[in-house]
């Protein structure tokens, strides 16, 4: 079975760009949530949508945004890319209420 | 703030040894859960822990849940090279969110 897959596994980008990065879920999970994780930093909160509601968010500002699709596939969009967005970005879906399975995650680089 | 604290932030140690990384906290978990993670890749579950002062094995891997829910230890007994990797915590307050630490940086060396 097919964990869960992201893409792209590698992205580079200049300040003020745009990205989107994408998740799918492990088959049978309806809640998919995003981590951003700086070097030697653990995981830090960003959103978990369920059945295509946000159901949480962490302090990030509002050029993080996301939403997940009927077949409960996500997107992450970050505007106006800053230096300090460099971060490998992981998405994790679950099943149970808190029970996390991780992707292999996009690194995301700012220039 | 950082709820979870890990110590030791980091360990080397050689093939054969046993050790013992800590998550702390003063916040009472529902559950939590560690993870082993390696260069570049997400964090791979290794287990979770629901019951204050349950024990669960995994191999040479031994966790162990507070009494109160807010602590936890690993425990490796003779540790291979295969064990090397970045060893999160991660502790569950709501339904929807897991609040990690920054991780104990593993080497075991052959």
């Amino acid at each position: 079975d097919a964990g869960v897959t992201q893409s792209p596994t590698h992205l580079i980008k200049t300040r003020g760009q745009q990205v989107t990065l994408r998740c799918s879920p492990i088959s049978g999970h309806k809640s998919v949530s995003w981590y951003q994780q700086v070097l030697g930093q653990g995981p830090q909160f960003i959103f978990q949508y369920y059945e295509k509601e946000e159901r949480g968010r962490g302090n990030f500002p509002d050029r993080f945004s996301a939403r997940q699709f009927p077949n409960y596939s996500s997107e992450l969009n970050v505007n106006a890319l800053l230096l300090g967005d460099s971060a490998l970005y992981l998405c994790a879906s679950s099943l149970s209420k808190t029970e996390a399975f991780f992707g292999q995650g996009t690194r995301l680089t700012v220039v | 703030t950082q709820l979870l604290e890990q110590s030791p932030q980091f360990l080397s140690i050689q093939e054969g040894e046993n050790l013992t990384v800590y998550c702390n906290s003063s916040s009472v978990f529902s559950s939590l859960q560690w993870y082993r993670q390696e260069p570049g890749e997400g964090p791979v579950l290794l287990v979770t822990v629901v019951t204050g002062g349950e024990v669960k094995k995994l191999k040479r891997l031994t966790f162990q849940f507070g009494d109160a829910r807010k602590d936890s230890s690993l425990h490796i007994t003779a540790a291979q090279p295969g064990d090397t990797g970045l060893y999160l915590c991660a502790g569950a307050i709501s339904n929807y969110k897991l609040t990690f630490g920054k991780g104990t940086l593993l080497t075991v060396n052959p």
